[in-house]
This record gives C-alpha cells, structure tokens and sequence, in this order.
C-alpha cells in the first residue's frame, strides 16, 4: 500500500477562495481523521470518521470548514470562503489502531 | 474526554546519551498510547503504541516507552541518542472504552541531540 495520500501538497489561494484538500486513506482502515497543524496551536484535531460516517466534527473552527467521506477510499476536507487564519498545514490520518499520517497539505491563503 | 501533556517543549541531550521526553495522559477508560515522530515539512511518523500486556514496549530506531498506570505517564526513552534523532516527538491517546474514539496529540516536544 502507498500509505495515506493526500492531494495538493501545496495549495496557494486568495482570500475568499474556495479551497478542497483530498485525502486516499490507507485501504482496511476503518478511522479517517483530518488535523490542522500550526505553530501557536500545535496539531488540532478537525473532524473524524468511522466506516465514512462523521462521529465528531466540534473541532471545526467554523461553518466554513466542511468534511465529506463519499466512500471508504477517498475523503475531502472543503474551506469555503478560505481567509488568511487558514493557513496551516492539513493533515489526514487512517487508522485502525495507530494512525497512519499523510505528508500533509500547506495551505497558504493571501 | 481524553487527553495527553507533554510537559516538556524542548529537550537537549548529547549525542550517546540516553534520552526521556516525558508524556502524561488522562482517560476514562483503558487507553490506547503511541508515539509519533515528525520531521521538518514531514507528516508524523509512528513510532511504537501500547495497547496491552507488557508495560515496557519496543518500537522503531531503537525507541522504546514504559507504560506507568499508576501514574499515567508513557515517557519515550532511548538508551543512547543519535544526532538524527533530533525532530519533533508526539504523543497520543485513543480512550478505548467511550464510543468517541477520537485520537488526541500532546503539544510535541521538540528533541535536540548535540554531537
């Protein structure tokens, strides 16, 4: 297995710009989790899911933050309209015990 | 809800010295603990987990972390560290027993091996 892809590995936007991370989880993992990492508040936790069904969405910061899982092998994470306190690095982890990161996303909105 | 505090940001040992980044956590139930390493403009890489059995567990690059339930402590330890480890060290908790089983990460310590 290639391990968890995700899709872009960079992603440069204007501000008000809608933006869509992609995520290929690991296939058999039964858990997909969708963090963001910045350097004043370290790795968050965004949403997660178990066999495609959102289980706890609290840690999207605002209904601008969007998550979809249409089937086990491919995820999105959606911000829309994207602003400049977005940008962070993305990341998406597959799991069925210990998670099983991506190479991440860095989103820059300007 | 689950959680995990690594006390420490930064830790700096000599190359060939032993090594402890410290991780406490706090769950309901039984946990589920792992370590995570990341390198720069890298995704976190797994290192080595405890579900059950032995306290003391084995992981990659030579790590390993005793599980202390009493005291709720999963410290990473190396017995001689290498220049190439210095990165960005993670620790994380899964709590087995509630139906969210979400998996939350410590802030990181960051590990600095000096020659």
């Amino acid at each position: 297995d290639a391990g968890v892809i995700q899709s872009p590995r960079h992603e440069v936007t204007e501000m008000g710009q809608e933006v869509t991370l992609r995520c290929k989880p690991i296939s058999g993992h039964d858990y997909l989790f969708w963090y963001r990492q910045t350097m004043m508040r370290g790795l968050e936790l965004l949403i997660y899911f178990n066999n495609n069904v959102p289980i706890d969405d609290s840690g999207m910061p605002e209904d601008r933050f969007s998550a979809k899982m249409p089937n086990a092998s491919f995820s999105t994470l959606k911000i829309q309209p994207s602003e400049p306190r977005d940008s962070a690095v993305y990341f998406c982890a597959s799991s069925h015990t210990e998670a099983f990161f991506g190479q991440g996303t860095r989103l820059t909105v300007v | 809800a689950q959680s995990v505090a690594q006390p420490e940001d930064q830790v700096n040992v000599a190359e060939g010295n032993p090594l402890t980044v410290k991780c406490t956590y706090s769950v309901s139930g039984n946990p589920y603990l792992f370590w995570y390493v990341q390198y720069p403009n890298r995704g976190l890489q797994f290192l080595l987990k405890y579900i059950t059995g032995d306290n003391l567990v084995k992981g990659s690059y030579g790590f390993e972390a005793e599980f202390n339930k009493s005291q709720t402590s999963f410290h990473l330890k190396k017995p001689s560290a290498l220049v190439s480890d210095s990165a960005l060290y993670f620790c994380a908790v899964r709590d087995i027993r509630e139906n969210n089983n979400d998996m939350r990460f410590g802030a990181g310590t960051r590990l600095t091996v000096k020659p």
